[in-house]
């Protein structure tokens, strides 16, 4: 199967770090995104693994290890406008894509 | 700055009609998609179009759903025959060559 997994929900306080992992179980695909949506909203691209290793993009990091099937955001000096949901999904080189469930990060003053 | 764009925002239609979604993807991106995600539910790939022709189709996306980019700004979605589980927001997406895709903001679709 293509199943991509996420905790449902998470908690963190302002000013924290956060990471929200996702495994998968599917291989062969181009790479890895992560998106953050508001409710109500659209998905925003947040970032994108192809090899393993890390990306940095500001306050946002994403880890791909294919060898693991795992991935995961990290999300630093927390905001209450983090608040949102987190969306993991892998892409295959013909634009098909599969979403995870989406991870709830609710940030506390 | 560029955004896709969706229209309408809000489509209400009586099952077995037909409904055509509208899409203005960013003007020089290349790469089309749809997507769809029922409420509370995960985003889902419905299709995704390159050069004129569909490039991948899931599983939803079967002989009611059609694709079309009828002129050099509009990419459409038609359902031909809607069913209540149609019922989702449908978001339109966009890129260039590279990786980022640009979602519009999506077509709240009703189906009574």
């Amino acid at each position: 199967g293509q199943n991509i997994d996420q905790p449902t929900e998470m908690t963190a306080t302002e000013g924290a770090i956060v990471q929200i992992n996702c495994t998968y179980q599917t291989s062969g695909f181009n790479g890895l995104f992560w998106y953050q949506q508001h409710a109500g909203e659209a998905p925003t691209f947040l970032s994108y693994n192809v090899l393993d290793g890390l990306e940095e993009k500001g306050r946002f990091s994403s880890f791909l290890s294919r060898s693991k099937g795992y991935s995961y955001l990290l999300l630093k000096e927390l905001q209450m406008k983090d608040s949102a949901s987190y969306l993991c999904a892998v892409i295959w080189g013909g634009g098909k894509s599969t979403f995870g469930d989406g991870t709830t990060l609710t940030v506390k003053p | 700055e560029p955004e896709v764009t969706q229209t309408p925002s809000h489509q209400v239609t009586q099952m077995g009609q037909e409904v055509i979604l509208r899409c203005v993807p960013i003007s020089n991106h290349l790469y089309f998609y749809w997507y769809r995600q029922i409420l509370g539910q995960k985003v889902e790939f419905l299709v995704s179009f390159y050069n004129n022709e569909i490039s991948e189709k899931s599983e939803i996306f079967d002989d009611q759903f059609s694709v079309e980019r009828p002129d050099g700004s509009n990419f459409t979605l038609k359902i031909r025959s809607t069913k209540l589980e149609d019922s989702a927001m449908y978001f339109c997406a966009s890129k260039t060559t590279g990786d980022t895709q640009y979602f519009g903001p999506g077509t709240r679709l009703t189906v009574l």
